[in-house]
């Protein structure tokens, strides 16, 4: 399966650990991106990140979110110091270079709880 | 303050018959709007996309209609069947002025269709 694979698929965590989500996008695909969806609501965009490189993280929370997509390996977002209201599934998308259309490739999506 | 409206919750057709899904919003500067779909437990899947410049897509069962005037779009699937029962997110690329990839979700239309 050449789709975009999340993991871990269900995370539970109490207050105060950190949660680390990985995501390696699908094959070709050099742009990965992660959503957060809260419960009854739509998706929220978080960051957008290129091999080495955060090029948009204008959704991310100023503290305790970082994102990363290293040379090797898959996207890692990691939230620090979890709270309750950090529960939700996060998805990550990835696209291929060049693409603007904004259609992007969904993983299955990550479902965290925190207790 | 919420750019992409989907104001039904939830939308029940008879197999066979018409479903239209309905979204508003309110900047203009948007370059793409898209349809995702999505089951249970899974990711959002690309459906169908527009242009700005377009005001009719079309692929198979589903057309997407969009009134710029109006700041309108809609889905429209014909013939409904079952396997289409899922929840509908309608999504716009901010295009220039924003980073690809930054979509912005409504909160979805949950749709059921009835054998």
């Amino acid at each position: 399966n050449a789709g975009v694979m999340q993991n871990p698929r269900h995370l539970v965590r109490r207050r105060g650990q950190e949660a680390r989500l990985r995501c390696s996008p699908m094959k070709g695909h050099s742009h990965v991106y992660w959503y957060r969806q809260l419960p009854e609501e739509g998706l929220k965009f978080m960051v957008y990140l290129q091999k080495e490189n955060i090029i948009d993280e204008s959704g991310m929370p100023k503290e305790r979110f970082s994102a990363e997509f290293p040379k090797e390996g898959p996207s890692i977002l990691r939230i620090q110091q979890v709270v309750r209201g950090d529960s939700a599934a996060y998805f990550c998308a990835s696209s291929p270079a060049g693409v603007n259309t904004g259609e992007l490739f969904f993983g299955e999506g990550s479902r965290l709880t925190v207790l | 303050d919420q750019q992409v409206k989907q104001n039904s919750p939830s939308l029940s057709v008879q197999e066979g018959r018409i479903s239209i899904l309905n979204c508003d919003y309110t900047n203009s500067m948007f370059d793409y709007f898209l349809w995702y779909k999505k089951y249970p437990a899974e990711g959002p899947t690309f459906l169908i996309s527009i242009s700005s410049i377009k005001d009719k897509n079309e692929d198979g069962r589903f057309t997407v209609f969009l009134n710029k005037s109006a700041k309108h779009l809609s889905l429209h699937i014909v013939p409904s069947q079952p396997g289409d029962s899922a929840v509908y997110f309608c999504a716009a690329s901010p295009g220039r002025g924003g980073s690809q990839g930054n979509l912005i979700f409504g909160k979805g239309t949950k749709l059921s269709v009835k054998p």
